[in-house]
């Protein structure tokens, strides 16, 4: 079964960093891609970044862009989201997810909150 | 970015009944259109994939269909437990992008 364990989601105050982990099993997580996608408190959904199984190529929203960065380390199987430079408009639920091909994402995490505030 | 406006945005209808959702691309995505259901307090979970390729385990009575910049979800005979925000997704080009999400609620 496809687990995947979102962590990391704090207060933080506007200009900080954090760093979300997502911690995946049940499938081989070298072989998908991944993304994170996010959920401002009742609102829809925002793509954020999205990352190849090897890692070599990235991608981002461009509100995101040059401040966010996605890694992975795929043998203790986790994803990662460094976040610097937050802002208000940051504030939400991080969702990662598993992509079997970079289309489309079949499993997703139960989210971890990012309330970014003074 | 290509932008993608769901009708309508909110939809109450009563049980059994068949609920229609559009998604309409700002330019052509071919099959890149792809749906998800969020029930309240919890994660999306996928639908169907390019357009109208049903993923597995989910029920029958949901479909799609479309192409190019026009895309449809129907649920047929709509039961209690559908009761969701619905999100189109295309991964034509990036950023990929979400629709602003269609929420049906059961009268």
């Amino acid at each position: 079964e496809v687990q995947l364990l979102e962590s990391g989601g704090v207060l933080v105050q506007p200009g900080g960093s954090l760093r979300l982990s997502c911690a995946a099993s049940g499938f081989t997580f070298s072989s998908h891609a991944m993304t994170w996608v996010r959920q401002a408190p009742g609102k829809g959904l925002d793509w954020v970044s999205l990352i190849s199984g090897s890692g070599r190529s990235t991608y981002y929203a461009d509100s995101v862009k040059g401040r966010f960065t996605i890694s992975r380390d795929n043998s203790k199987n986790t994803l990662y989201l460094q976040m610097n430079s937050l802002r208000a408009e940051d504030t939400a639920i991080y969702y990662c997810a598993k992509a079997p091909t970079p289309d489309y994402y079949d499993s997703w995490g139960q989210g971890t909150l990012v309330t970014v505030s003074s | 970015e290509i932008v993608l406006t769901q009708s309508p945005d909110f939809q109450s209808v009563t049980p059994k009944e068949k609920v229609t959702i559009t998604c309409r691309a700002s330019q052509s995505i071919g099959t890149s259109l792809h749906w998800y259901q969020q029930k309240p307090d919890q994660s999306p979970k996928l639908l169907i994939k390019y357009a109208s390729q049903s993923f597995s385990g989910v029920p029958s009575r949901f479909s799609g269909s479309g192409s190019g910049t026009d895309f449809t979800l129907t649920i047929n005979s709509l039961e209690s437990e559908d009761t969701a925000t619905y999100y189109c997704h295309q991964s034509s080009s990036l950023p990929q992008t979400f629709g602003q999400g269609t929420k049906v609620e059961i009268k």
